[in-house]
């Protein structure tokens, strides 16, 4: 079974902190993804990363950055968290597109509040 | 440009009942994946299904079902004789052949009591 692990599922952070949120998977995919999710918004994709130390941005890229230094690893970064930061944060991977396989598995997922 | 729309945003039904959550898609590509997901309150996104744009067949699995109709461009899922853990947030999303991204629906809520 696929596994996609995050740091932590519960996060109070102060307005101005740098935050890092970690994602790690377990099965070798190729493209990882960071999705915010807000009641009434739906899932919507902040970064993702089709290769280590490649990355692209998503519809909502504003407020946050990323790094994927090794495979496995993709962190997303709020450089100065603020209060409209607070949010579900969800990372998934997936296999490259070229897969016949290719979904989207998903981890546990991070509640950031800002305060 | 490519859409999903869950037009149902919550639905509540009585354990047993069969319920139906709808899912309408836009995209102008030939080739295109569709999914569902479900979120049960623990928050995790667990994949339920992916049909492609070529295969049309209808998909059993126990109590789900899922409708592909390219016709009315809908991929509409099924939960027969509901149970009380069927209770979640049901997210379909759609993938135009070649790009990573997925494109969710806002989901529905579907609350079964017992």
């Amino acid at each position: 079974d696929v596994k996609v692990t995050q740091s932590s599922r519960y996060l109070v952070k102060r307005t101005g902190e740098k935050v890092f949120l970690e994602c790690v998977q377990d099965m070798d995919h190729e493209n990882m993804f960071w999705y915010r999710q807000d009641p009434g918004l739906g899932l919507r994709l902040i970064y993702f990363s089709y290769d280590v130390k490649m990355k692209e941005k998503g519809d909502i890229p504003e407020g946050y950055s990323v790094s994927r230094e090794k495979k496995e690893r993709f962190s997303l970064i709020l450089e100065s968290a603020s209060t409209n930061q607070t949010s579900m944060y969800l990372c998934a991977s997936s296999l490259t597109s070229t897969s016949p396989s290719y979904e989207q598995y998903f981890g546990p997922g991070t509640r950031l509040t800002v305060t | 440009a490519q859409k999903v729309t869950q037009a149902q945003t919550e639905i509540s039904v009585v354990e047993k009942e069969d319920v139906t959550l709808d899912c309408v898609y836009e995209t102008r590509d030939t080739t295109y994946y569709l999914f569902w997901y479900k979120q049960p309150p623990s928050g995790e996104l667990v994949f339920l299904i992916r049909r492609n744009s070529f295969d049309e067949q209808n998909e059993i699995s126990g109590r789900y079902s899922w409708n592909f109709q390219k016709s009315t461009s809908s991929f509409n899922f099924t939960i027969t004789a509901s149970q009380v853990v069927d209770s979640a947030v049901y997210f379909c999303a759609l993938r135009r052949g070649g790009s990573e991204k997925l494109v969710f629906g806002k989901g529905t809520k579907l609350t079964v009591n017992p």
